[in-house]
């Protein structure tokens, strides 16, 4: 069975310094690899997809992430962290069964300083 | 386009009582899928349907169910209510017709049980 393990419930930086959140995948098959964010009372927002297209994967607000099979991983960064990037990050993960199932990890939530 | 409505957006119920939980999904999307968040289980897959038919069930007492109608709407009903069943649930949908096809979250229902 596929899972994913975020490391850090709770990451601080300061607005202008590197964002990197953590996730590692369990997958005995090519998994198919998400980041979602979510703000306090809403639903997730998609930042970026891994589907074997290209290991190096562009999001949305200047988000990005590495595919590394050799270390399971696909991390998540950010060059520069804006005020608003605070919010609760979330790794997800899913294999080719013919429908559609996310597992989720357990949640970063990103806190950032003037 | 509009995205997917989850209605209604606050809940409250009574222990033994039932709900029920409507999700219009994205126009042209065939798949919606239903998540539960709490903050001990974090977020766990419920049931995913496509084309009024469930594809998919997590790993949820028979109290859970749901529906899809033709239009693609889709509806989940809880049963004899228990306090555990407090958490906010989260509609998502996509075009299904691909398994990483990225999934589209409303902004969930908060079910609050007493």
């Amino acid at each position: 069975a596929q899972s994913v393990t975020q490391l850090g419930s709770h990451v601080s930086v300061s607005e202008g310094a590197l964002v990197l959140l953590r996730c590692n995948y369990s997958s005995s098959v090519p998994p198919y690899l998400f980041w979602y964010v979510q703000y306090p009372n809403q639903g997730l927002q998609l930042l970026l997809k891994y589907t074997s297209a290209a290991t190096l994967v562009k999001g949305i607000n200047g988000f990005e992430a590495e595919f590394k099979k050799s270390e399971t991983s696909f991390h998540l960064t950010k060059p520069s962290a804006h005020m608003s990037d605070a919010a609760e990050y979330f790794c997800a993960v899913s294999t080719s069964t013919g429908f559609q199932k996310l597992v989720f990890g357990t949640g970063t939530r990103l806190l950032v300083s003037p | 386009k509009a995205g997917v409505t989850q209605t209604p957006r606050y809940l409250i119920k009574t222990r033994g009582q039932q709900v029920t939980l409507s999700c219009s999904p994205i126009s042209g999307h065939r798949s919606v899928s239903w998540y539960q968040q709490t903050p001990g289980q974090g977020l766990q897959f419920l049931f995913e349907y496509f084309s009024e038919t469930q594809r998919n069930k997590g790993n949820f007492p028979g109290r859970f169910s749901g529906r899809q109608f033709s239009n693609s709407r889709s509806e989940m009903n809880v049963s004899t209510l228990e306090l555990g069943d407090s958490a906010l649930y989260l509609c998502a949908s996509s075009l299904g017709a691909e398994t990483n096809s990225p999934l589209h979250f409303g902004n969930g229902t908060r079910l609050t049980v007493t």
